[in-house]
């Protein structure tokens, strides 16, 4: 079963709005990232987030971390139309597990 | 009714062989990629395929050589394997308009 599951599956948003996605996890973890995906052009990093931070910020971007309801949410602020992407989470997991990504939230941003 | 698998999950072989890592999707879709897993744990795209074209093609070792065989398949050649390439390799597939799914991962270690 999937490690990491984003909410929701897709959201759609005025250009200036912010965009807050979810993402919840079953078993203990090392680290969460956070992924885009523009169609085609393959993943792009955006931030990772250890397992003893709570809170971490680049530029518009903010994750925060709650190991202890297992959830992670990444808040896009002041969108553009150029953050319309798929958004992924995937998370390492404490006994050497692969990383797991969830199914992706897409974000659809209209000028 | 895995989406994306990848076999082998794990490969242990010696320096020097030839190795390679099968993908394969049932989504109809019509790109795929392979990523490596850095040390860093980043994952980082390798190769991007459509449609059993090569679409993108990242600053990897020549050694490194993918096959698609049909729109469903994307595999992974590896040839005189190094310990540096030791790393989680990563397939995914991704459709018009549709998020990204992802495999479980390879973990392949070179002895």
């Amino acid at each position: 079963s999937q490690q990491g599951e984003e909410d929701p599956q897709a959201l759609s948003i005025q250009e200036g709005e912010n965009a807050t996605m979810n993402c919840s996890y079953k078993t203990s973890i090392n680290n969460l990232q956070w992924y885009r995906q523009n169609s085609g052009r393959g993943l792009v990093h955006l931030i990772l987030i250890r397992s003893n931070e709570r809170e971490k910020h680049s530029g518009r971007l903010r994750v925060t971390l709650d190991t202890s309801k297992k959830s992670s949410s990444l808040l896009i602020t002041a969108s553009r139309a150029a953050d319309t992407a798929s958004y992924f989470c995937a998370t390492d997991g404490n006994y050497g597990q692969n990383f797991v990504f969830g199914p992706g939230t897409r974000l659809s941003v209209l000028p | 009714d895995t989406a994306v698998s990848q076999t082998p999950k794990y490969l242990v072989t010696q320096m020097g062989n030839d190795k390679s890592i099968k993908c394969e999707q049932n989504l109809g879709h019509d790109t795929m990629y392979w990523y490596k897993q850095d040390s860093k744990k980043f994952l980082k795209i390798m190769f991007s395929y459509n449609n059993k074209e090569l679409i993108i093609n990242e600053t990897v070792p020549n050694r490194f050589s993918p096959k698609s065989p049909d729109k469903a398949h994307l595999n992974l050649h590896i040839n005189s394997l190094e310990l540096g390439d030791s790393a989680v390799y990563f397939c995914a597939s991704e459709g018009q308009n549709t998020e990204a799914f992802f495999g479980q991962g390879t973990r392949l270690t070179v002895v």
